[in-house]
């Protein structure tokens, strides 16, 4: 099993800033690996797929990067409307296994 | 665009068995994707349960493996999830996904008697 570990645990920051959130993997794996905004009270919004591709309509603040262990999400100037909690997602094909990390809450002050 | 819709039962007894459908708008189940459905327990994180894809193939969660089954009804461009011997551990908000996305709102499911 791949265990994704997600840092910081909690993020307090203000508009116009920048985030960077944190997701490591135990082992190496493919880049499959997505990255989720979940506000309160709502569903999962996938932000970047395939570690570093956009999805359609995210802004252009929302970039992502990384491969192997280690991947990062950067909110290159937050807004108000990005307080969520965040998740990184893995899919490794053998054995095939889906596993989320422990997700980084974003505050914006 | 694509679109999908959690219904079932809110409550669910103690070892009796959890079913919920997702019904999908926009898009086809036979299109070729993984129809996912992932759980989340009140004030927890995010958990895959399982996958299906309409050839047929199916992958879960070891955890949950044993007492899992979803499936597919193309007929009605739905699929479904089947959860067995239920506990209050299995209390959870359940969403259903085409792959990576987009997900449905999600649906909560209590286990109590």
């Amino acid at each position: 099993e791949v265990v994704l570990t997600q840092s910081p645990a909690t993020l307090s920051l203000s508009p116009g800033e920048r985030a960077t959130l944190s997701c490591r993997a135990s082992q190496s794996f493919n880049n499959y690996l997505a990255w989720y905004q979940q506000k309160a009270g709502q569903a999962p919004r996938l932000l970047i797929y395939d570690a570093s591709n956009r999805a359609t309509g995210i802004p252009v603040r929302f970039s992502a990067s990384g491969s192997g262990t280690d991947f990062t999400l950067t909110i290159s100037s937050l807004e108000p409307e990005d307080s969520a909690v965040y998740y990184c997602q893995q899919r490794s094909n053998w054995p095939l296994w889906v596993t989320f990390g422990g997700g980084t809450k974003l505050e914006i002050k | 665009q694509v679109q999908l819709q959690e219904s079932g039962p809110g409550l669910v007894k103690p070892s009796g068995t959890l079913s919920l459908t997702c019904t999908v708008s926009g898009g086809s189940v036979t299109s070729n994707k993984w129809w996912t459905w992932v759980r989340q327990p009140p004030g927890k994180g995010l958990e895959w349960i399982g996958e299906m894809h309409h050839s047929g193939s199916t992958n879960y969660n070891p955890s949950v493996k044993s007492r899992v089954l979803i499936s597919i009804d193309k007929s009605k461009n739905q699929f479904s999830l089947m959860l067995t011997s239920v506990t209050a551990a299995d209390t959870a908000v359940y969403y259903c996904a085409r792959g990576v996305g987009p997900w449905g709102q999600g649906t909560l499911v209590t286990v109590s008697s």
